[in-house]
């Protein structure tokens, strides 16, 4: 049972591109989140999906950023026009149901590295 | 809103000896889960051990053990005969146990530096 997968690994784009990040879940999870870490600091939360549904967005940029998890494929995170404030390690996690339901973990990928030059 | 504050930035410790990593939270919820996790170089956050904190006894897992004081929001993570695969940065996080919470929130991490 392969873990959560993330690629690109690393990402490099250049100012005004658009970076397309994919996060493969766990099997057997339809529970998304994604997290963003800066350099030298922890990880702060982003945006948590189910399949087809947004739940939280709340720590979204309201501007440019946006994310999807479609009934069939992986995870996006997308970011329009990407700014050298958008450089970091982007982290994916995966959970089999909702938290709040019981002690249900979540699993990370290895994320992905983006570098806006 | 909840926080989690680590206030130690860098540790260090000779191997084969125990060093305590700490972490204070703040949250007015009652229930809640409380983990340490750790990055090594690879980047993978690596769940080192859990606590609910309705459960007064700490947690344990192998060397890794909590000292949970839940009057004090505190939570420190102690690892016993320290070994040089334990090099890495740890993170102390926060969620909340209400129905529906899925966010995780991280300290701002502490760098653990193993001395052979």
């Amino acid at each position: 049972n392969a873990g959560v997968m993330q690629n690109p690994r690393h990402l490099v784009r250049r100012r005004g591109q658009e970076a397309r990040l994919r996060c493969s879940p766990m099997k057997g999870h339809s529970h998304v989140y994604w997290y963003r870490q800066l350099p030298e600091e922890g990880l702060k939360f982003m945006v948590y999906l189910q399949k087809e549904n947004i739940i939280d967005e709340s720590g979204m940029p309201k501007e440019r950023f946006s994310a999807e998890f479609p009934k069939e494929g992986p995870s996006i995170l997308r970011i329009q026009q990407v700014v050298r404030g958008d450089s970091a390690a982007y982290f994916c996690a995966s959970s089999p149901q909702g938290p709040g339901t019981g002690n249900t973990e979540a699993f990370f990928g290895q994320g992905t590295r983006l570098t806006v030059v | 809103a909840q926080t989690v504050t680590q206030s130690q930035p860098e540790m260090s410790v000779q191997e084969a000896e125990t060093v305590t990593l700490s972490c204070t939270y703040d949250t007015s919820e009652s229930d809640y889960y409380l983990f340490w996790y750790k990055q090594p170089p690879s980047r993978q956050m690596i769940l080192v051990i859990r606590q609910e904190a309705y459960k007064q006894q700490n947690a344990t897992e192998n060397r890794f053990s909590v000292n949970f004081q839940k009057a004090a929001k505190s939570f420190s993570l102690k690892i016993s005969d320290s070994q040089l695969g334990d090099a890495a940065m740890y993170f102390c996080a926060y969620r909340s146990a209400i129905q529906g919470a899925q966010k995780l929130v991280f300290g701002q991490g502490t760098r653990l530096t193993i001395n052979p």
